[in-house]
């Protein structure tokens, strides 16, 4: 079974603050996705990785992803209260049992105090 | 263009019955995937349609099912509902050219089981 790991769980910072947030799996990925979900809503995708080693980069947003497409980190510069929500690590690949699935972390909650 | 519409957005079911659940995708999207997300599980993958055939299928009991029609909407099957059922179910799009791919989801039916 593909497990996805997401650190930390809860992170409350102050605005313009930097953080940094992780995902890693024992598991290889063929893709890797970032989602944002805000309460009531459903996920909002932000970004996807596919190449080990990959950089991409969305406004103060920078996503990485492992070069042995196992792990993959979300960096977050300056924080700011819009970017509060609970983001999500989701891994496209095969499952133990053999179909192709796309894993979910449990994701981290973010809390950026004015 | 219009988003992922879920109906209905709330629901409440007793243990024993069954439940149908209804998502219409965005427009020239092919690919509806459908997800149960709890607060200690989190966002779990339960299976994939692309073309009326089931193309991935995740880890649950056989009372879970789905189809999806020529126009592309889809419909979730809960039978002999339990407690443990109760959750946030999300369905998501995609345009279905990759497995899985970026996944674009609706706002959820939340599902409580008494």
């Amino acid at each position: 079974t593909q497990l996805l790991e997401q650190s930390p769980q809860f992170l409350s910072i102050q605005e313009g603050e930097n953080l940094t947030v992780y995902c890693n799996s024992s598991s290889v990925f063929s893709s890797l996705q970032w989602y944002r979900q805000e309460p009531g809503e459903g996920p909002v995708l932000l970004v996807t990785v596919v190449t080990g080693g990959e950089v991409k980069k969305l406004k103060r947003l920078t996503f990485q992803f492992g070069d042995a497409r196992k792990d993959s980190s979300l960096h977050i510069t300056a924080a700011q209260t819009g970017d509060t929500g609970l983001y999500l690590c989701a891994g496209a690949g095969y499952s133990g049992a053999g179909s192709y699935q796309l894993t979910f972390g449990k994701g981290t909650k973010l809390s950026v105090i004015p | 263009k219009a988003g992922v519409t879920q109906t209905p957005r709330y629901l409440i079911k007793t243990r024993g019955q069954q439940v149908t659940l209804s998502c219409s995708p965005i427009s020239g999207h092919r690919s509806v995937s459908w997800y149960q997300q709890t607060p200690g599980q989190g966002l779990q993958f339960l299976f994939e349609y692309f073309s009326e055939t089931q193309r991935n299928k995740g880890n649950f009991p056989g009372r879970f099912s789905g189809r999806q029609f020529s126009n592309s909407r889809s419909e979730m099957n809960v039978s002999t509902l339990e407690l443990g059922d109760s959750a946030l179910y999300l369905c998501a799009s995609s345009l279905g050219t990759s497995t899985l791919g970026e996944q674009y989801f609706g706002p959820g039916t939340r599902l409580t089981v008494t």
